[in-house]
């Protein structure tokens, strides 16, 4: 298994801001993965990042509003630029064990205002 | 493409009541099932899970059998407790990524 740690837990955010997302674990892992549950809704895959390319995202999703950084193989950042209300969401971010079995961090629960 | 179909919550029960809850999907090839249990205000845990046909996952008292020729994964428990409280996702391996279901919401009561 894998323990992800995410910061911030939460946070309360200006309109027109940004707000980076970090997320370590515990061992290399090849891609991770950054999604976002809005409110009573399911998970939805913002892009996969693997260390040393760039960050594929999924459709309806773009790097000028989420850019993704993943400088080495324990690491990633999500950043949600210019924010507004409709951000308002829980980011997560998960890595992928060797098995197809994704592990996930506690989360971000974002708040716009 | 492939999609996850759950039914859709809240499902409120009194403690040690039998659990269903419904699970169906599409899918090309043969993925590998999953369910997933999110605690209120923790990320994602997996539950159980099972990679083919007739396959059964196991885990805390909950089971889902694999079955492709309903293609369906209904997640069991034959006695929920009040700490069974969570939103339960079924999820899938897609082509190339996990595709989720809109989760289902359980209240146990005492």
């Amino acid at each position: 298994s894998a323990v992800i740690s995410q910061k911030p837990s939460r946070d309360i955010c200006q309109r027109g801001t940004s707000l980076t997302i970090q997320c370590q674990v515990d061992s290399q892992v090849t891609m991770m993965f950054w999604y976002r549950q809005q409110p009573g809704q399911s998970l939805t895959l913002i892009a996969t990042a693997n260390q040393g390319s760039e960050a594929t995202y999924e459709s309806g999703f773009v790097i000028d509003k989420f850019p993704i950084s993943r400088p080495n193989l324990t690491f990633s950042t999500l950043t949600v630029s210019n924010m507004s209300p409709e951000d308002s969401s829980i980011y997560l971010c998960s890595v992928e064990s060797s098995r197809n079995i994704q592990y996930f961090g506690a989360g971000t629960r974002l708040s716009v205002l | 493409g492939d999609s996850v179909t759950q039914m859709e919550g809240p499902v409120t029960l009194s403690e040690e009541a039998f659990l269903t809850i419904n699970c169906t999907y599409t899918a090309t090839g043969y993925p590998s099932l999953f369910w997933y249990v999110q605690y209120p205000g923790e990320g994602l845990q997996l539950l159980l899970k099972a990679t083919k046909a007739d396959d059964k996952g196991s885990n805390k008292g909950f089971e889902a059998t694999y079955r492709k020729e309903t293609t369906s994964f209904h997640l069991e428990k034959g006695s929920v407790q009040v700490s069974d409280s969570a939103v339960y996702f079924c999820a899938l391996t897609g082509t190339y990524k996990y595709i989720f279901g809109t989760g289902t919401r359980l209240k146990v009561l005492a």
